[in-house]
């Protein structure tokens, strides 16, 4: 059974650096195909990708919000960490982390964590 | 940046009706498009990829069509379950792009 869950801070203050954790299980990262990404959903928007990271360390970045973004990976850990610079109000989100399969062209993400929201605000 | 669009932005359907909802990119996607079921305080659920390949555990009352820039999913009997926001995304170009999304609530 495939599993992934967000961790971090619910409150950031403006300016400070967002650092999200994505625990996952059920599937290896070192396995051809794989990725894990964040996709974020700002209340009551549609959803943005943010960043993938695939088995062979390959990165993907949203090219708005590349400057601002990190994507790292801890196969032993089953963790995949997000971090993003220079927080704002209008990045109040809630944040997915999402299993990534991809395969003759094809990306699908049939594996979602739950979500956890992060309110900007001073 | 490919951008997605959908329509109507709501749908009313009564249960048992069809619903069919409508999708358009910017560019052709070719058939890399993907429709996301999403219900109030829930992830998304991957429904269809490939524009017509429903994914696993998918009821077969729901189905995809189209390539290139105009999609459409049709759902052929909709259910009490079925009430939800549904986007489409596209992943021929980085970033994948997901469209406004389409709520289909109960007439």
């Amino acid at each position: 059974q495939i599993t992934l869950k967000e961790s971090g801070p619910t409150l950031v203050k403006p300016t400070q650096t967002l650092t999200l954790t994505c625990t996952f299980s059920g599937f290896s990262l070192s396995t051809s195909g794989v990725g894990v990404g964040w996709i974020r959903q700002p209340p009551g928007k549609a959803l943005e990708w943010l960043a993938l990271i695939y088995w062979n360390d390959d990165k993907r970045y949203s090219p708005s919000l590349k400057s601002r973004l990190t994507i790292t990976k801890d196969t032993s850990k089953n963790q995949v960490v997000l971090t993003m610079t220079n927080m704002d109000p209008v990045d109040t989100a809630t944040y997915y982390c999402a299993h990534h399969f991809t395969f003759g062209g094809v990306i699908v993400i049939p594996y979602w964590g739950q979500g956890t929201l992060v309110t900007v605000s001073s | 940046e490919i951008v997605m669009t959908q329509s109507p932005a709501t749908l009313s359907v009564s249960p048992g009706e069809r619903a069919t909802l409508s999708c358009r990119a910017s560019q052709s996607v070719s058939s890399n498009l993907a429709w996301y079921q999403q219900k109030p305080g829930q992830a998304p659920r991957l429904l269809i990829y490939g524009a017509s390949t429903r994914a696993t555990g998918i009821p077969a009352r729901f189905s995809g069509s189209g390539s290139g820039t105009e999609f459409t999913l049709t759902i052929s009997s909709l259910q009490s379950e079925d009430f939800a926001v549904y986007y489409c995304q596209q992943y021929n170009n980085w970033p994948g792009t997901f469209g406004p999304g389409t709520k289909v609530d109960i007439k």
